[in-house]
């Protein structure tokens, strides 16, 4: 059985520019989430998406957005670029409701803005 | 904030021997997940246990989880330098609709040779 897959595991942007990552579940997982992780702020939520629609989000700018397709795989937006964007971006998919099975992480992107 | 703080920050072993870390968290839980993360890498699931379960073994795993203290612990048993690592645990939140995790600040664990 196939794992997570993101893409690409590694960008490198210019401030003011714009992101797209992309995440492929486990199939049959139907909940997708992502996570930033920093060495200053650790891992943080970002937001969830179940059956295409957005169930959780974090405390995160409107830049941040994302999107979940009907075959599960989800892509997440980043517009306008900050130099603190800089980060591991890792994606989890879970099969269950509410947290109540694990979640599988992805390799992640490491996204670098210069 | 962070649901869950983790103890130590950092550890320093010999191969063979035990490591313990531990994991404190504020409101009530649906479960307790730990994971594993190598340099920078994806995280890797390594247990989870249920509000309702007190311990759970995986291999050289075992995990204890105290509701009452809104704590719980990883122990590896006879480390090896593979088992370096950073370990972190995470919660999933009773009050909380879907899958949101929140995740403590982690262990670094250096197992030396």
């Amino acid at each position: 059985k196939a794992g997570v897959t993101q893409t690409p595991r590694y960008l490198i942007k210019t401030r003011g520019q714009q992101v797209t990552l992309s995440c492929s579940p486990i199939s049959g997982h139907r909940s997708v989430s992502w996570y930033q992780q920093t060495p200053g702020q650790g891992l943080q939520f970002l937001f969830e998406y179940f059956s295409e629609t957005q169930r959780n989000k974090g405390n995160f700018p409107g830049r941040f957005s994302g999107r979940q397709f009907s075959n599960s795989r989800s892509e997440m937006n980043v517009s306008t670029l900050e130099l603190g964007d800089s980060a591991l971006y890792l994606c989890a998919s879970s099969l269950g409701d509410r947290a109540t099975t694990e979640a599988f992480f992805g390799q992640g992107t490491r996204l670098t803005v210069v | 904030s962070q649901q869950g703080e983790e103890d130590p920050q950092a550890l320093s072993i010999q191969e063979g021997e035990n490591a313990t870390m531990n994991c404190s968290y504020k409101t009530s839980i649906n479960n307790l997940q730990w994971y594993r993360q190598n340099s920078g890498r994806g995280l890797v699931h390594l247990i989870l246990i249920r509000s309702n379960e007190r311990e759970k073994h995986s291999g050289r795993l075992r995990v204890t989880l105290d509701t009452s203290k809104k704590s719980s612990s990883l122990l590896i048993t006879a480390s090896r330098a593979a088992d370096t690592a950073s370990y972190f645990c995470a919660t999933g939140l009773i009050k909380a609709a879907g899958n949101k995790l929140t995740f403590g600040g982690g262990t670094r664990v250096l197992v030396k040779p």
